[in-house]
């Protein structure tokens, strides 16, 4: 059964770089028909797409965040992780981890259960 | 790239059929095949309901439907169930691989 698990620091200073991973169980990273997305939600809000990745390196970001966002991945860990730089208090949110098939579908099949990141000094 | 415009809330009692809106434009839902659905319960992680407008994964029920004409993209809850009450979220294509999410709604089981 695959599973997917967030870990990082739940609480991050402002101006500085939020830094997450996603650690994935029960199926490879470099399996060729996935790709794997970070999602956020704001405490009270809606969900926000922000960037994807395929085994290769390949990377799609949301066009409004695309400048402090970096998302990479570790296949010799099975992970991939997400860096958003110069964090306001808008960045507090949950953060999910989910994987999806095919550069173009957004069909989020598996998700983790979410870390909540804070945004303070 | 702006979200999808949903209700804000829908309801229905039992046993009736509620539909849920997402409407988009030419540039995500109107231009692709690419529109899921996901079910989202309070402090839980969000469930995949619906993908490629109109397929249900495995162990969804067959009274959950989806469906799209022009810009928008409808979700439909048949026989409605105390279950069924949660957020819901559209979610589309919006082009060079990006996705765009809708702004949810509330689906209440009276």
């Amino acid at each position: 059964q695959l599973q997917l698990q967030e870990s990082g620091p739940g609480l991050v200073k402002p101006s500085e770089t939020l830094s997450l991973t996603c650690t994935i169980s029960g199926d490879s990273i470099s399996s060729s028909a996935y790709y794997w997305g970070w999602i956020r939600q704001s405490p009270g809000k809606g969900l926000e797409w922000i960037g994807s990745i395929y085994y290769s390196g390949s990377t799609y970001y949301n066009p409004s965040l695309k400048s402090r966002v970096t998302v990479s991945v570790d296949t010799s860990k099975n992970q991939f992780s997400l860096k958003l730089s110069s964090v306001t208090a808008a960045d507090t949110a949950v953060y999910y981890c989910a994987r999806h098939s095919g550069a173009g579908r957004p069909n989020f099949d598996y998700w983790g259960q979410g870390t909540l990141v804070t945004v303070s000094s | 790239q702006s979200a999808l415009t949903q209700p804000p809330s829908v309801s229905g009692s039992p046993g009736q059929s509620v539909t849920v809106s997402c409407t988009g434009t030419s540039s995500d839902v109107g231009g692709y095949k690419y529109v899921s659905w996901y079910q989202q319960h309070p402090g839980k992680a969000p469930k995949l309901m619906i993908y490629d407008v109109d397929k249900r994964p495995s162990g969804v029920p067959d009274r959950i439907s989806g469906s799209k004409s022009g810009n928008t993209a409808s979700l439909t809850i048949s026989g409605l169930q105390a279950e069924d009450e949660a957020e819901y979220y559209c979610c589309s294509h919006a082009g060079t691989s990006t996705y765009v999410f809708g702004t949810g709604t509330e689906v209440t089981v009276l």
